[in-house]
């Protein structure tokens, strides 16, 4: 069954720290992109960070940036996201998602499986 | 940042046809995707690349696009398709993403 599965999330005071991790199954974690997205109480979606298949590229929204820190270690299929400097308004339930994929023969369109969640709280 | 935009809502009757919009500068050149999300649970895609339909999507979803505009269109909206529906997609870089706000739709 191809499934992402978060976790790491919890209740940090503003100005902490975190490590979300994201964990893959069921497909070739190596060939996609993935994607952090968040989504604030009652609001839409955000999309937080990127990372190329093997890492060499990162990108992120502008409010997060210098702050966050995508990475990935293909060789457990794993996502993560280092959140440093919290602040109150990053305050979200947290998605991994799969992004397209490519390998020397294919290409996969990907952006079809999302884990279920995990909930960040920043709060004094 | 790369920002889309949809209408807030969109309200039909059971049988009628649902049109959700999503505007971007980029969009003329670069797919759209399309989620629904319910309450409490993770967004599902059920449109990609523009008009493909993954595995399972009803054959009353799809995606038109003109110019800087893509439209989601449920044709003969059912009682179950009510959700909240974000529009994804990329700036012209191809590296910065953004989903649209949602539109919340309604059908009774």
């Amino acid at each position: 069954e191809v499934q992402l599965v978060e976790s790491g999330g919890s209740l940090v005071q503003p100005g902490g720290s975190l490590r979300l991790s994201c964990a893959a199954s069921g497909f070739r974690f190596g060939v996609h992109w993935m994607t952090w997205v968040r989504q604030a109480p009652g609001r839409g979606l955000e999309w937080v960070a990127n990372i190329y298949k093997d890492g060499r590229e990162e990108y992120y929204v502008d409010s997060v940036r210098g702050r966050f820190s995508i990475s990935r270690d293909n060789a457990r299929n794993l996502l993560f996201l280092q959140m440093n400097s919290l602040r109150v308004e990053d305050t979200a339930v947290y998605y991994c998602m799969r992004g397209r994929g490519f390998d020397s023969t294919n290409y996969y369109p990907g952006m079809d499986v999302w884990g279920q969640g995990t909930t960040v709280t920043v709060s004094s | 940042s790369y920002e889309l935009t949809q209408s807030p809502s969109v309200s039909v009757s059971p049988g009628q046809t649902a049109r959700i919009t999503c505007s971007g500068d980029a969009l003329s050149g670069k797919y759209s995707y399309w989620y629904q999300q319910k309450s409490g649970q993770a967004p599902f895609l059920v449109m990609y690349e523009d008009n493909k339909r993954p595995s399972g999507i009803p054959e009353r979803f799809s995606v038109s696009k003109s110019g800087t505009m893509a439209t989601l269109t449920i044709s003969g909206a059912q009682a179950e398709d009510e959700g909240d529906y974000y529009c994804y997609s990329t700036d012209i870089t191809g590296n910065y993403w953004a989903f649209g706000g949602g539109t919340k739709l309604t059908v009774l």
